[in-house]
């Protein structure tokens, strides 16, 4: 079964940092772009990062670029987001997202964690 | 850059048709996908490049896009389609970008 599964999501002060991690399985990771994207009561779904099947290329929002870095470690079928300096505005539900192919021209995201929350307190 | 438009909430009654727009400036040209978010549960893509259906997703979902609006089309709402839902398309004009919809919450009444 192909399963995306977040962690790391915790309550943490303005201008701390957090690191999340997605676990896949069930399907060939390394064949795939693989997003963040995440979800508040207020805005809605906002498309957070996206990296290629090889990590060569990444894209940001542009409310996170500078302060998020998106990577991947293919032996490990593992996706993260290193999130620094954050803000009262990065308090949202993160999810990871598989692209429905190693493209980067917005060809979708077919499966889709449970989330991981994220809380940006002081 | 892309702003897309939906309409904030939808209700619908069992056994009749929903239907989601999605409102952009010339968004036919673009590819959009739909999604549907229960509370609790992982998001699921219903419709991908306009009108397909994933594997698992029902005939009673179905897409089309042209001009400045997509649509998605729920018809025969059951009471397990109550959900918000999300347009999607690719912002490749001056940053790399997906851009998503403002949402919509269907609810059957």
């Amino acid at each position: 079964e192909v399963q995306l599964a977040e962690s790391g999501g915790a309550v943490v002060q303005p201008g701390g940092s957090l690191r999340l991690s997605c676990a896949a399985s069930g399907f060939t990771f390394d064949d795939y772009t693989m997003h963040w994207v995440r979800q508040t009561p207020t805005k809605g779904l906002e498309w957070v990062s996206l990296i290629s099947w090889d990590g060569a290329i990444t894209y940001y929002a542009g409310s996170v670029r500078g302060r998020f870095t998106i990577s991947r470690d293919n032996s490990k079928n593992s996706l993260y987001l290193q999130m620094n300096n954050l803000t009262t505005e990065d308090t949202a539900l993160y999810y990871c997202a598989k692209d429905m192919t190693s493209g980067l021209d917005g060809d979708g995201m077919d499966v889709w964690g449970q989330g991981t929350t994220v809380t940006v307190s002081s | 850059s892309d702003v897309l438009t939906q309409p904030p909430s939808v209700s619908v009654a069992p056994g009749k048709t929903a239907t989601i727009t999605c409102g952009g400036a010339n968004i036919g040209s673009k590819t959009v996908h739909w999604y549907q978010l229960r509370p609790g549960q992982a998001p699921v893509m219903v419709i991908y490049d306009d009108s397909d259906r994933p594997s698992g997703i029902p005939e009673r979902f179905s897409g089309s896009n042209s001009g400045n609006t997509a649509t998605l089309t729920i018809s025969g709402v059951e009471a397990g389609d109550e959900a918000e839902y999300y347009c999607q398309v690719w912002d490749s004009s001056h940053d790399h970008r997906d851009v998503f919809g403002t949402g919509t919450k269907v609810t059957v009444l």
